[in-house]
């Protein structure tokens, strides 16, 4: 089951912050987070576990909350460098354990 | 630096034609995904290895798709016969699984480009 995110794009200005939400219709036991500039492969940012865990990344943090079946990733401050496709990833259980399925994807651009 | 590395990077075929795109994951990853891209779906997951023992290919038409792992450096996967709407980019990703049995960080190749005419 693909998990869903939104918005599906965002458009900001450099230093404005951004929310990117990620749910699921199923229970969740982690969250996992990449990002993807245009051209290029995905590549990790973090991944988060049960209990209401928060990690960081540069100034990129998020959040996991399993009660909601959501995570949010937060972008402070944001930078041109941040631009790109930002895909939440969960894992499934049962005979396919560590399945690893992703969102449809936000697209975020950063201008100067 | 350790890396996925994909062959071919660009595939141009006709209908009708057999491809095959190969995957060599990282020295001692043990799982293996293969996904495709498509502006309008995303990141599909195609197939799911784990050490070398294909846990889940429900994302992938079996009529005309397969996916192996022949040994532990290599991954395979094929379309016989290619249709045009095959054409995408096919990632394959390498990981090793965490505590728990969850899948860790996934390291993605550069991807496949393929179009099918």
């Amino acid at each position: 089951q693909q998990p869903v995110q939104s918005p599906q794009a965002v458009i900001l200005r450099e230093g404005e912050d951004a929310v990117i939400n990620c749910s699921s219709s199923k229970a969740l036991y982690s969250v996992h987070w990449y990002r993807q500039k245009h051209g290029e492969a995905p590549v990790f940012l973090m991944i988060l576990l049960k209990g209401g865990e928060q990690k960081g990344h540069e100034k990129i943090s998020a959040s996991f909350n399993e009660k909601k079946q959501q995570s949010s990733l937060y972008l402070t401050a944001s930078q041109l460098s941040y631009s790109g496709t930002y895909f939440c990833g969960t894992p499934t259980g049962g005979t396919s354990y560590g399945k690893l399925t992703f969102g449809q994807g936000t697209i975020l651009t950063v201008h100067p | 630096d350790a890396r996925v590395t994909q062959t071919p990077r660009h595939k141009v075929t006709e209908m009708g034609q057999e491809v095959t795109m190969r995957c060599q994951p990282i020295l001692g990853h043990n799982t293996v995904f293969w996904y495709r891209q498509t502006m309008m779906q995303g990141l599909e997951l195609l197939a799911y290895f784990r050490n070398r023992a294909p846990l889940d290919d429900s994302g992938m038409p079996k009529d005309r798709f397969s996916a192996e792992m022949p040994d532990a450096t290599l991954a395979t996967l094929k379309i016989q016969p290619s249709e045009p709407r095959d054409s995408a980019v096919y990632f394959c990703a390498s990981g090793v699984v965490r505590g728990g049995g969850d899948t860790g960080e996934l390291f993605f190749g550069e991807g496949s480009r393929l179009t099918v005419l």
